[in-house]
């Protein structure tokens, strides 16, 4: 059962327009998101994240988006570079829980074109 | 500050044999989380650790083990190895419990054959 999906496996823009990356969940649990960007043969790096009692928060050129109702998340980048290809991850938890389980996507493979 | 260590980077071992994977976390990092990453599945939950105790485990066969020393390094084992353990198998630290914190290290890139 994939409590968090990203349905979209990659993702093509041109460099200087906006990319947005989409994420659905299905546990209603979770109350803490977060962004991964992922290099081939790196590990993951934190990007960006939310909690659940907000909607909206926004570091440089990226924000995430939350829409608790429609259990949806979205990470917009703007502009995008191409420097920023790569795979995107998106994952939640229970924030505070007794636990440092990440549920994970699939990813999305962002190209960014010059 | 270094980062969060994972050692061998790459490995290769043939179906039935069993291999150990190390990590050394941040230092003053006190859980430690192993993830198995394969292509289509996006990253999966292997266990966690804090304090030396095996805190939250996922659904993993009991193929896959793991510790955690004194000084927070930790190591996880796979046993009898199939084709289908053939991943990136990552590690993250974390200062303390909770989803905030974690800093992954580069993997360990096992190949079964």
């Amino acid at each position: 059962d994939q409590q968090v999906k990203q349905n979209s496996p990659s993702l093509s823009v041109q460099e200087g327009r906006i990319s947005i990356l989409n994420c659905d969940y299905t546990n209603s649990m979770f109350d803490y998101f977060l962004w991964y960007k992922k290099y081939p043969a790196e590990g993951p790096t934190f990007l960006i994240s939310i909690s659940s009692i907000k909607d909206k928060n926004e570091d440089g050129r990226f924000t995430v988006f939350l829409n608790k109702s429609a259990k949806h998340l979205s990470l917009h980048i703007v502009p995008s570079q191409p420097g920023d290809s790569a795979v995107y991850f998106c994952a939640a938890s229970v924030y505070g829980g007794a636990t440092n389980k990440l549920i994970f996507g699939t990813g999305t493979l962002l190209a960014v074109q010059p | 500050k270094a980062g969060v260590t994972q050692t061998p980077r790459y490995l290769i071992k043939t179906r039935g044999q069993q291999v150990t994977l190390s990590c050394s976390p941040i230092s003053g990092h006190r859980s430690v989380s192993w993830y198995q990453q394969t292509p289509g599945q996006g990253l999966q939950f292997l266990f966690e650790y804090f304090s030396e105790t095996q805190r939250n485990k996922g659904n993993f066969p009991g193929r896959f083990s793991g510790r955690q020393f004194s000084n927070s390094r930790s190591e996880m084992n796979v046993s009898t190895l199939e084709l289908g353990d053939s991943a990136l198998y990552l590690c993250a630290s974390s200062p303390d419990r909770g989803a905030y914190g974690y800093t992954f290290g580069s993997g360990t890139r096992l190949t079964v054959v």
